[in-house]
């Protein structure tokens, strides 16, 4: 099965810094890798998928990239809304597989 | 609107059974792989299942494998989880998620609800 993993699992920003957060995976997963982000008590949201393209609706302050096995979600200008926890997840085979999380704190 | 609706939840002891349904509208259900998702208190993301749109593809995490099967009533719009053999390690709260249509990411996802295996 393919490991992804996340780093790192939890940092604090500020509004408006440029955030970077990285997903690995233990094998190659070619493009097929989505974004997600979590609030509290809430179901997740897709971001990005393909690796680098924007969901509908999404801000383009989201930006992903990446391919093969390491990946990258970058936000541009942190907004007050965007604190919350980010998963990423392979799609490339089954079983799927999540990342452990990031935390995105103030 | 998309429009997916998590029920089914609730406290069982070890041993167990429970079937989750998940009923959806505002899309062709047909056209969409389903999967369910779990997420232990406190924890990440565990994909749990998935079933094509026709029913007849279906793939399983190890951890669930024998004891839960996923199904789906293309005529009634709704996506099932018959859980069985429950664990503690079970415990968690469960979405139903729709795929993309072109991908086996998620784009839509039910509110959860909440399985709690205690004795």
């Amino acid at each position: 099965a393919i490991r992804m993993t996340q780093s790192p699992s939890s940092f604090s920003a500020s509004t408006g810094d440029r955030v970077t957060i990285t997903c690995r995976a233990s094998q190659g997963v070619r493009s097929f890798l989505a974004w997600y982000q979590q609030k509290p008590g809430k179901a997740p949201k897709l971001l990005i998928y393909g690796a680098s393209t924007l969901q509908s609706g999404v801000p383009s302050r989201f930006s992903g990239s990446g391919s093969g096995t390491d990946f990258t979600l970058t936000i541009s200008s942190l907004q007050s809304e965007d604190f919350a926890t980010y998963y990423c997840q392979q799609y490339y085979t089954y079983p799927l597989a999540f990342g452990q999380g990031t935390k995105l704190e103030i | 609107e998309v429009q997916l609706l998590d029920s089914g939840g609730g406290l069982v002891q070890p041993g167990g059974s429970l079937r989750l349904s998940c009923a959806a509208s505002g899309f062709i259900f047909t056209g969409y792989a389903m999967s369910w998702v779990r997420q232990a208190p406190g924890k990440g993301l565990e994909w749990v299942s998935t079933i094509g749109g026709g029913g007849d593809i279906i793939f399983y995490a190890d951890s669930v494998k024998g004891r839960f099967t996923i199904s789906r009533d293309n005529s009634m719009n709704t996506l099932y989880l018959q859980m069985n053999n429950l664990r503690a390690e079970d415990t968690a709260v469960y979405y139903c998620a729709r795929d993309t249509g072109t991908t086996v990411a998620f784009d839509s996802w039910g509110q959860g609800t909440l399985v709690t295996v205690s004795s």
